[in-house]
């Protein structure tokens, strides 16, 4: 069973366009976030989720929209795509101290 | 403004050696300290975390090291194998709040 999962695992898309990518986890988590991780390998904290509740919203544009309909969900939407938009988004959750990360979805923006 | 820093952003060592791959971090009030794995295509996954009332901690073929007074935070993998060829990176977190900082990375080469 995987405990975070992503979808899509790849998305190619044009500058423009609106996209969302999908996270839920099985491990009866609080607290669900969305990392941004760029081609140096920089992990980037965007938002955080403690029980369907925002309480991490970082420097983000605002085309990026998180949306928990509960706890065991955290979906990303993402408006009038940017060339610079174009990284790896994990999703993680965290039970006690440490994180359980998704695998990522690389989103590529053309 | 707070950061969590690595020393180098690569590391190459032979099949069976030791690594020590280092991080330096500048809050002082972070008292939780991970250390995260990620291999390619995938996501980081915890490897062994310390916090601020040790100065060391073991698991298996890894010990971390924790030094307080020069905010510097060491992992050290015992008889490197090439599976652990991987970017790893140290994290900080404060009272084990919501919001943990990643540091950069470093990547280990591990040579056959």
């Amino acid at each position: 069973d995987t405990a975070v999962s992503q979808t899509p695992k790849y998305l190619v898309t044009q500058m423009g366009n609106d996209k969302s990518i999908k996270c839920e986890q099985n491990l009866g988590h609080d607290t669900m976030y969305w990392y941004k991780q760029d081609s140096k390998k920089f992990l980037k904290i965007m938002f955080s989720y403690n029980n369907k509740e925002l309480i991490i919203n970082e420097t983000v544009p605002n085309r990026f929209s998180p949306k928990s309909p509960d706890k065991a969900h955290l979906n990303l939407h993402i408006n009038s795509l940017e060339l610079g938009d174009s990284a790896v988004y994990f999703c993680a959750s965290k039970g006690g101290y440490g994180y359980t990360f998704g695998s990522g979805t690389r989103l590529t923006v053309v | 403004g707070e950061s969590v820093g690595l020393h180098l952003p690569t590391l190459s060592v032979q099949e069976g050696d030791n690594s020590i791959i280092n991080c330096a971090y500048s809050n002082s009030a972070s008292d939780y300290f991970i250390w995260y794995k990620q291999e390619s295509g995938k996501g980081p996954q915890f490897i062994i975390d310390i916090r601020s009332n040790m100065d060391k901690r073991q698991g298996q073929r890894v010990t971390v090291l924790l030094n307080k007074t020069v905010k510097h935070l060491s992992l050290q993998i015992a008889a490197t194998q090439p599976g652990d060829s991987a970017v790893y990176f140290c994290a900080e977190n404060i009272g084990g709040g919501f919001k943990t900082i990643f540091g950069a990375g470093t990547r280990l080469f591990v040579k056959a």
